[in-house]
């Protein structure tokens, strides 16, 4: 059974321009959920999708968006890229994000550098 | 504010002994609790869970033992590897009322390193 997968791995963005990154979920798996990864501030929840839906939504600006498809892929965008959201992005697939079905399963993640 | 907290950032072991991960809590909303191991430039790799309603989950070398009037939980690897060194995290999700939807509250991680 294939994990959690995303793309790019790694990307460099100059300030002011925008990023699109794309993760797929496990077979199976509904919930999508996306964090940021930081040295200051640990992982921090960005949002949570579940058949297509925005289900919840963590403390960031509205620079940072999402959506996901019929198939449960996933998308990020963060736009106007600023040198702070330099970071690790991870997504993170569960069977339906609640309850006993919050388990979780990271992808490798995309390593975003803004220069 | 800080609802998840590792209060060790870092802890060593000799290898075959046993390592103590421990975990605080702040809000009493939080009724699952998950471990997960993590390497750099990784994502996490899930480990272990608990739900509010068991004190204790094992999983092979990997019990989890959850304390809710203290708001504490511990990870025990027991017999340690030298595999098992990486950054270990804490997470929490509070299901009832269902509007944490997919919402892991992580504490900072504490690095644990097994020495051969």
């Amino acid at each position: 059974k294939a994990g959690v997968t995303q793309t790019p791995r790694y990307l460099i963005k100059t300030r002011g321009q925008q990023v699109t990154l794309s993760c797929s979920p496990i077979s199976g798996h509904r919930s999508v959920s996306w964090y940021q990864q930081t040295p200051g501030q640990g992982l921090q929840f960005l949002f949570e999708y579940f058949s297509e839906t925005q289900r919840n939504k963590g403390n960031f600006p509205g620079r940072f968006s999402g959506r996901q498809f019929s198939n449960s892929r996933s998308e990020m965008n963060v736009s106007t890229l600023e040198l702070g959201d330099s970071a690790l992005y991870l997504c993170a697939s569960s069977l339906e994000g609640t309850g006993a079905n919050t388990e979780a399963f990271f992808g490798q993640g995309t390593r975003l550098t803004v220069v | 504010d800080q609802q998840v907290k590792q209060n060790s950032p870092s802890l060593s072991v000799q290898e075959g002994r046993i390592s103590i991960l421990n975990c605080d809590y702040t809000n009493s909303m939080f009724d699952y609790f998950l471990w997960y191991k993590k390497y750099p430039a990784e994502g996490p790799t899930f480990l272990i869970s608990i739900s509010s309603i068991k004190d204790k989950n094992e999983d092979g070398r990997f019990t989890v033992f959850l304390n809710k009037s203290a708001k504490h939980l511990s990870l025990h690897i027991v017999p340690s590897q030298p595999g098992d060194s990486a950054v270990y995290f804490c997470a929490a999700s509070a299901n009832a009322g269902g509007t944490s939807y997919g919402k892991l509250t992580f504490g900072q991680g504490t690095i644990l390193t097994v020495h051969p």
